[in-house]
């Protein structure tokens, strides 16, 4: 069965921490995308990568930053957590860049920040 | 960048058929056109995906008219577990999802 694993459902943070959200999939796909879904706004792209090192702005980029070092993992950072921050995290994979293939989503990450 | 409209919510009763239509007036040449569904506290799984005309699977079918400007999801006799919100997407290299069409099945 294929797999997005998110490192956890839950998470709390203090306003000016730096986080780290991770996200792991085990079916070799080369891409990855970090959103947030906040209510009434669906689901908003942060950041996404078609390749090992690379990365490439999301439409809500502003406050975040990537990594991605190893094909199976894609790291969402938060340099300085603020209360505006707090909601559900989304990660996914899918193993083309273009068109026809399917998107594989974790079960997400919610965020509060205090 | 395609974008894609679709409504906010709709309302339906247990047994009946559901059709969700999305516009995507700029979609491209090679741009497939993909409808996802999400339950709450999960994250969205793919239901059905196509290019032109019609394609059907166990979930649903979507209906792609020959213009590509617009597609229709159907679900045929939706019930209570049908309940969630689904998202039309012209997928391109960015894979944005907009709002989604929020379905609410009654019994």
């Amino acid at each position: 069965d294929v797999k997005v694993t998110q490192s956890s459902r839950y998470l709390v943070k203090r306003t000016g921490e730096k986080v780290f959200l991770e996200c792991v999939q085990d079916m070799d796909h080369e891409n990855m995308f970090w959103y947030r879904q906040d209510p009434g706004l669906g689901l908003r792209l942060i950041y996404f990568s078609y390749d090992v090192k690379m990365k490439e702005k999301g439409d809500i980029p502003e406050g975040y930053s990537v990594s991605r070092e190893k094909k199976e993992r894609f790291s969402l950072i938060l340099e300085s957590a603020s209360t505006n921050q707090t909601s559900m995290y989304l990660c996914a994979s899918s193993s083309n860049p273009d068109s026809n293939t399917e998107a594989f989503f974790g079960q997400g990450t919610r965020l509060t920040v205090v | 960048l395609a974008k894609t409209t679709q409504p906010i919510s709709m309302d339906s009763y247990e047994g009946q058929e559901v059709n969700i239509t999305c516009s995507h007036n700029n979609i491209a040449t090679n741009d497939y056109i993909t409808w996802y569904q999400q339950f709450p506290s999960q994250g969205p799984r793919f239901i059905i995906q196509g290019y032109k005309t019609k394609v059907t699977n166990e979930v649903a079918s979507l209906f792609i008219p020959a213009d590509r400007k617009s597609s229709t999801l159907s679900l045929p006799r939706v019930s209570l577990s049908d309940t969630a919100v689904y998202y039309c997407l012209v997928v391109d290299y960015k894979l944005s999802f907009g709002a989604g069409t929020t379905v609410t099945v009654r019994a």
